[in-house]
Formats: C-alpha cells, sequence, structure tokens
C-alpha cells in the first residue's frame, strides 16, 4: 500500500520562498507527482521526479529523495494567485498509468 | 485540444436514485480514471481503464458503483443506488500510457445526495 504525508495547511507572505514538504511510504515507487488545486477546481500538473535531486520550472522547484522518502515543492516570489491546495502524489510500481495515489493535500495562503 | 469533459458539473438527487456521471478523456489518452474527492478523505482512485479495459476496480466503495468504457472516448460511473455518504466531488482523469505522464483532470461532478 501507500502512505502520504503532507502538512495540512501553511500560511506565507506574498514574495516570500515556502517550501511544501511530502513524506511517503510505499510497497512500489515509479515518480512523484506534484498538483495544484484552487477552490473549486480540478488539479493541474505542477512536476514530476523520478530520480533524486531538484528540478526548476520558473518560480517552482520540486525535490526528491528516495532512500529518505521525502519530496518537497518550493514556491518562490509568492504571488496571491499561488493560494490554493498542493497535491502530493506517488505513482506505484506500474508507473503512472496504474493512477496516483494522492496525499490529502497542503492548503498554503498568502498574506499580503 | 478541450481537455477532459465531465457532464454534468453539478448533480442533486435524493438518496436511492440512479446517477451517472459521465466522462469524455482528452483524444489519443489511452487511460482513464475516476477519482473522488471529500475533505476528509482527499481525492481516491476508484477504478481505472488502459485502452478501454478495467484494469482495477478495487478503489469501488461498493457494488453499488459501476463504471464502464465502451469506447475511447467515453466513460460512465454509475451509483445505483445513491446515499447521502455518496456526496462528493467526482474527478475523470485521463494519460498516456506512459510511466512519467501526468494526468489530466476534467472539472469534476459535484454530487449530492439528500
Amino acid at each position: 500500500g501507500q502512505n502520504i504525508d503532507q502538512p495540512t495547511e501553511m500560511t506565507a507572505t506574498e514574495g516570500a520562498i515556502v517550501q511544501i514538504n511530502c513524506t511517503y511510504q510505499t510497497s512500489g515507487f515509479n515518480g512523484l507527482f506534484w498538483y495544484q488545486q484552487h477552490a473549486g477546481e480540478a488539479p493541474t500538473f505542477l512536476s514530476y521526479n523520478v530520480l533524486d535531486g531538484l528540478e526548476e520550472k520558473g518560480r517552482f522547484s520540486s525535490f526528491l529523495s528516495r532512500s529518505k522518502g521525502y519530496s518537497y515543492l518550493l514556491l518562490k516570489e509568492l504571488q496571491m494567485k499561488d493560494s490554493a491546495s498542493y497535491l502530493c502524489a506517488v505513482a506505484g510500481s506500474g508507473g503512472g498509468a496504474d493512477g496516483l495515489t494522492f496525499g490529502k493535500g497542503t492548503h498554503l495562503i498568502i498574506q499580503p | 485540444d478541450a481537455g477532459v469533459i465531465q457532464s454534468p458539473r453539478h448533480e442533486v438527487t435524493e438518496m436511492g436514485q440512479e446517477v451517472t456521471l459521465r466522462c469524455k478523456p482528452i483524444s489519443g489518452h489511452n487511460s482513464l480514471f475516476w477519482y473522488r474527492q471529500t475533505m476528509m478523505r482527499g481525492l481516491e482512485l476508484l477504478i481505472y481503464f488502459n485502452n478501454n479495459v478495467p484494469i482495477d476496480d478495487s478503489g469501488m466503495p461498493e457494488d453499488r458503483f459501476s463504471a464502464k468504457m465502451p469506447n475511447a472516448s467515453f466513460s460512465t460511473l454509475k451509483i445505483q443506488p445513491s446515499e447521502p455518504r455518496d456526496s462528493a466531488v467526482y474527478f475523470c482523469a485521463s494519460s498516456l500510457l506512459r510511466r512519467e505522464s501526468p494526468l489530466h483532470f476534467g472539472n469534476g461532478t459535484r454530487l449530492t445526495v439528500t
């Protein structure tokens, strides 16, 4: 089975940097995804990591350590529109084609 | 591309009624997934199809739930009879059959069973 943990809620200030952590225990691992979900909307894809290290994509970066079962999403130069839930999701042994197991999400609140 | 299309966006029904949710995946995607999202349990995978074939329905909560994918461009999730605890947002998602391919979600159906 899969178990994914991430903080329920975080608060940060506009223009600052925030790091959202995710830890997982899985019976198989074939990559970790981060999704963003605004209230009342569908989740949208942010990043994918399958090898250890940092992947940078504009203001967003994602890190993975497979030996530690740990990932984080780093958001820089925070904007008000970044207020959303951020979902960590793990692909099992069958990869994304077998569906993803999602954490419950971290609700990020950006304050002016 | 129009993205994943779900209908209806909202459904309000009485306990005991049949509910049918519909999904059109992105053209060319060969994997389709049904998820349910609630505050308490987050996003849960109900069932998924690869090339129109159901692969794993172990997430379907009860026999009251059933899903079909008669062709590559259409899928349904049916609840019969519906119960108040089925109230949730139901998402359909599609992807390519590749490890790194992300899921593309539809806008969801918000189901309320009274």
